[in-house]
């Protein structure tokens, strides 16, 4: 069974563009979540989806939005960049939503630049 | 508001016991979790507790939990090269009818022959 797959594994923006980052979560799964990760913040989380619903969401600005499709692929957004937005971006699946002892499996990340 | 908390850096010697400490803060918290990210890599599921539990073994990772003082620990017997890599506690948190993870900062452990 294939992992989580994210897509594309690096991207160089500039300030004020806007930039879309891809998630393929592993087949059966119907909850996404994603995660932004740098060396002063650490791991943090952005959103979850759950049937193509917003189920949580992070404490970031408004710039930063997602979505779920029917096939639980998911696509996050983030507009007007700042530099302050490099950094990893994570997203993880799950089998569903809602249950503590869920297990999360991580895809290996969108590095994203902002110069 | 809810904050995990690690050590940054950790070095050990090859073939000895690394012990990675975590303080959590959410007392509700029914399962803590252990992940591990190697470099450029996403984050790996190590191992998890139930809070009823004070000690889980799964062969070289034994994990410890304190639910009194919400301390965590994980300890990797036999510590090889290959263990070096970033170490994540984390917690779940109730929200919005399911549950948010809460991560902490990350434990560097560099494992030096």
């Amino acid at each position: 069974k294939a992992g989580v797959t994210q897509t594309p594994r690096y991207l160089i923006k500039t300030r004020g563009q806007q930039v879309t980052l891809s998630c393929s979560p592993i087949s059966g799964h119907r909850s996404v979540s994603w995660y932004q990760q740098t060396p002063g913040q650490g791991l943090q989380f952005l959103f979850e989806y759950f049937s193509e619903t917003q189920r949580n969401k992070g404490n970031f600005p408004g710039r930063f939005s997602g979505r779920q499709f029917s096939n639980s692929r998911s696509e996050m957004n983030v507009s007007t960049l700042e530099l302050g937005d490099s950094a990893l971006y994570l997203c993880a699946s799950s089998l569903e939503a809602g249950w503590e002892d869920e297990k999360l499996f991580f895809g290996s990340g969108t590095q994203l630049s902002v110069l | 508001g809810e904050d995990v908390e690690q050590s940054l850096f950790l070095s050990v010697r090859e073939g000895d016991s690394s012990v990675i400490n975590c303080t959590y803060t959410d007392s509700s918290s029914t399962y803590l979790y252990w992940y591990k990210q190697e470099p450029g890599a996403g984050l790996q599921l190590l191992t998890y507790i139930f809070s009823n539990m004070d000690m889980k073994q799964d062969q070289r990772l034994t994990v410890l939990l304190n639910k009194k003082d919400k301390h965590l620990s994980l300890r990797i017997a036999d510590t090889q090269t290959g263990d070096s890599a970033i170490y994540f506690c984390a917690e779940r948190v109730p929200s919005g009818g399911s549950y948010i993870p809460t991560f902490g900062r990350g434990t560097s452990l560099i494992v030096h022959p």
